[in-house]
Formats: structure tokens, C-alpha cells, sequence
């Protein structure tokens, strides 16, 4: 079993939807929770980070964690043609590496 | 520099030759990741290097790849007798920790864009 799993996708949405991406995990020691956002061509970007449980809200995106399921999802509101590009999580226990899910392509349509 | 920088770019090679990519980490980092990514398998962890740890190389595919780092910075990451499978782009990152935040950040480069012809 990977530690992250991440759904590929292709999801593919009209614009101005609400979009949720979701990863569970495994290990109940990861205590930090990011996403990153890959445009086409491009390495990936940190887009928000969450530390534990809880949501974080940043503009139009929302991250949430449950760890009580293992399971983190962002939510993004009003999707802009803009935000099609391949959404990664990521999370870690402290001072210890990384684990990224595979990533979610997403294509917003205008 | 200030980002990730990693070279080339692209690289076209015939299967079954050796290539070498490489990656300079942000100076200071002490953590690198090498990754692949393809369109049929995602993001796939590679190799960890942290500090002068042994590095953690169990996402290595096979025998034919290998990664060194000299002096705790610049990476390369080694694939011999190269086949059409590790056609992919090979992503480098490096990480710091956030005391300010408490959490460590990952610094991706652009990623050498690999073809095996």
C-alpha cells in the first residue's frame, strides 16, 4: 500500500464549479498536509499548507484536514480556466521526508 | 542561484546509452528529492537525501538508476543502458525547514524532460 494514494483523474469541470480534490494516507504520524499546483511544463508549486486537523482557507481554495479518517481535500470555488493544472498533496511527519500523492489532473473548461 | 536549477532541460537519447541528469539544490537546503513523473504513473518518489544520512533509495525502479551527492549539495541522478520506459520527465526538489512556520517546504525545479528513442 503507498503511503499517499490520490485519485489521477482526469477531472475535467465547467467554470465557476466547486471543485474537490482528495488524498488519503496511511501513516497516523504526518502532522503536515500541503498541496502543491503543477502548471503544464512546470515543477510544482506550494498552493497551501495545513498543519493537524482542521480547514485553512486562502481566497477562492480551502484545505481540509480530517485525520481521524486519513483523508485531506481542497476545495476549490468559482474555477477559472486559470486553475487547470495537476494538483499534488503532499504531507510529512516533522523533520522527516516528504510523501506526495501521484497528482490530479484538472481541466476547467470556460 | 534562487530557485532549483536542474539540466538540461531535455535530453533525447538512444536506448541503451547511459545519461546523466543533474540538479543544484537552493543553497542551505538540506534535504533532495529526486522524482519521476509520467503521464501514465504520476509523481513517483525516487531517492531522499538528507544531510550526510544514508540516503533513502527505495523508490529506485531498478539497478540501472543511481544518484549520487557530492558535498551535500549538487545531485546527479545516473540511468544506464537507458529503455523506452524511462521516457519521463525527472523532477529534483529541495526542502527547508520553516522555523517561522514550523513546517518544511519543498522547492521543485522545472524538471529534465528525458526521451528514449
Amino acid at each position: 500500500q503507498k503511503e499517499v494514494e490520490q485519485d489521477p483523474g482526469p477531472l475535467s469541470v465547467p467554470e465557476g464549479a466547486i471543485v474537490s480534490l482528495n488524498c488519503t494516507y496511511s501513516n497516523s504520524a504526518f502532522q503536515y498536509f500541503m498541496w502543491y499546483r503543477q502548471y503544464s511544463r512546470k515543477g510544482p508549486e506550494l498552493l497551501m499548507y495545513t498543519y493537524s486537523s482542521g480547514n485553512k482557507e486562502d481566497g477562492r481554495f480551502t484545505a481540509q484536514v480530517d485525520k481521524s479518517s486519513k483523508y485531506i481535500s481542497l476545495f476549490i470555488r468559482d474555477s477559472q480556466p486559470s486553475d487547470s493544472a495537476t494538483y499534488l498533496c503532499a504531507m510529512s511527519s516533522p523533520f522527516n521526508k516528504f510523501y506526495f500523492g501521484s497528482g490530479t489532473k484538472l481541466n476547467v473548461k470556460p | 542561484g534562487a530557485g532549483v536549477s536542474q539540466s538540461p532541460s531535455n535530453k533525447v537519447t538512444e536506448k541503451g546509452k547511459d545519461v546523466e541528469l543533474r540538479c543544484d539544490p537552493i543553497s542551505g537546503h538540506t534535504a533532495l528529492y529526486w522524482y519521476r513523473q509520467s503521464l501514465g504513473q504520476g509523481l513517483e518518489f525516487l531517492i531522499y537525501f538528507q544531510g550526510n544520512s544514508a540516503p533513502d533509495k527505495s523508490g529506485l525502479p531498478s539497478d540501472r538508476f543511481s544518484a549520487e551527492r557530492t558535498g551535500g549539495s549538487v545531485s546527479t541522478l545516473t540511468i544506464q543502458r537507458t529503455q523506452q520506459e524511462d521516457s519521463a520527465v525527472y523532477l529534483c526538489a529541495s526542502s527547508l525547514f520553516r522555523r517561522d512556520r514550523g513546517y518544511t517546504e519543498a522547492f521543485f525545479g522545472q524538471g529534465t524532460r528525458l526521451t528514449v528513442v
